[in-house]
C-alpha cells in the first residue's frame, strides 16, 4: 500500500523560498501521477500542481509563476518549491497521489506539514 | 473563491440524514465526475465517494453521492458523532485546466 511523506522546514522566511519533499513508499512512482495541495490556517483546500513521473507538469495558474514541482522516481521522491513567499502561504502542505491526468481523485494523501511564513 | 459553491456548516442529531451540496458550473461539474473529500481534525483528507457515487473500498454506504447537472450533493444517513469535520468536494475545471476544490462544508453533530 502506497504511503507519503512530507518533509522541510516549518519555517520559511518571507521573500524566500519554500522547499519541500514527499517521499513514496510501498510502491513505485512510475506511471502514476503526484501532486501538492494546500490549506492555509482556518480555508479551504487548494491544489497546487501535480506531476507525471515522466516530467510532465500541470500547475494551479495562480500560483504558476512561483511554483516548480519535479520529480526523482530513483529516490521514489517529489519536490514541491515556491518563490517569493509571504505570509499568505502559510499552510498545512500534503502531498498526494492523483489517480490520473485531468482527473480530481487524490488518494492517498500525506499527513501533511504544517509551514509558517515569518519572519 | 472557488468555482465549486458548499454550503459553509451543516449540522445534525445523531441518527439523522444530512445533506452538503455542492454547486459548480458546465466547465467543471457539468463535465467531469465529482469526488468527495473527508478530513477529519488531525488527519490526512480521505475519498469518501469518487466518480460522482461510487465507494472506495472500506467506507461505509452511509455515505452516498449524487450528481445532477451542474450540482452535486453528499448524504450522510445514521449520523454519527465521529462524522464530524469538515467535507469537500473537487472535480476537475476544463476552463481552469485543473482540479478544483469546494470551499469545505463543516459538519457538527449535535
Amino acid at each position: 500500500q502506497v504511503q507519503l511523506q512530507e518533509s522541510g522546514p516549518g519555517l520559511v522566511k518571507p521573500s524566500e523560498t519554500l522547499s519541500l519533499t514527499c517521499t513514496v513508499s510501498g510502491g513505485s512512482m512510475t506511471g502514476y501521477y503526484w501532486s501538492w495541495i494546500r490549506q492555509p490556517p482556518g480555508k479551504g483546500l487548494e491544489w497546487i500542481a501535480y506531476i507525471y513521473s515522466s516530467g510532465k507538469t500541470n500547475y494551479n495558474a495562480s500560483l504558476k509563476s512561483r511554483v516548480t514541482i519535479s520529480v526523482d522516481t530513483s529516490k521514489n521522491q517529489f519536490s514541491l518549491k515556491l518563490t517569493s513567499v509571504t505570509a499568505a502561504d502559510t499552510a498545512v502542505y500534503y502531498c498526494a497521489k492523483l489517480e490520473g491526468g485531468r482527473t480530481s481523485r487524490f488518494d492517498p494523501w500525506g499527513q501533511g506539514t504544517l509551514v509558517t511564513v515569518s519572519s | 473563491q472557488s468555482a465549486l459553491t458548499q454550503p459553509p456548516s451543516v449540522s445534525g442529531t445523531p441518527g439523522q440524514r444530512v445533506t452538503i451540496s455542492c454547486s459548480g458550473s458546465t466547465s467543471n461539474i457539468g463535465s467531469n465526475t465529482v469526488n468527495w473529500y473527508q478530513h477529519l481534525p488531525g488527519t490526512a483528507p480521505k475519498v469518501l465517494i469518487y466518480s460522482n457515487n461510487q465507494w472506495p473500498s472500506g467506507v461505509p454506504d452511509r455515505f452516498s453521492g449524487s450528481k445532477s447537472g451542474t450540482s452535486a450533493s453528499l448524504a450522510i444517513s445514521g449520523l454519527q458523532s465521529e462524522d464530524e469535520g469538515d467535507y469537500y468536494c473537487v472535480t476537475w475545471d476544463d476552463s481552469l485546466d485543473g482540479p478544483v476544490f469546494g470551499g469545505g462544508t463543516k459538519l457538527t453533530v449535535l
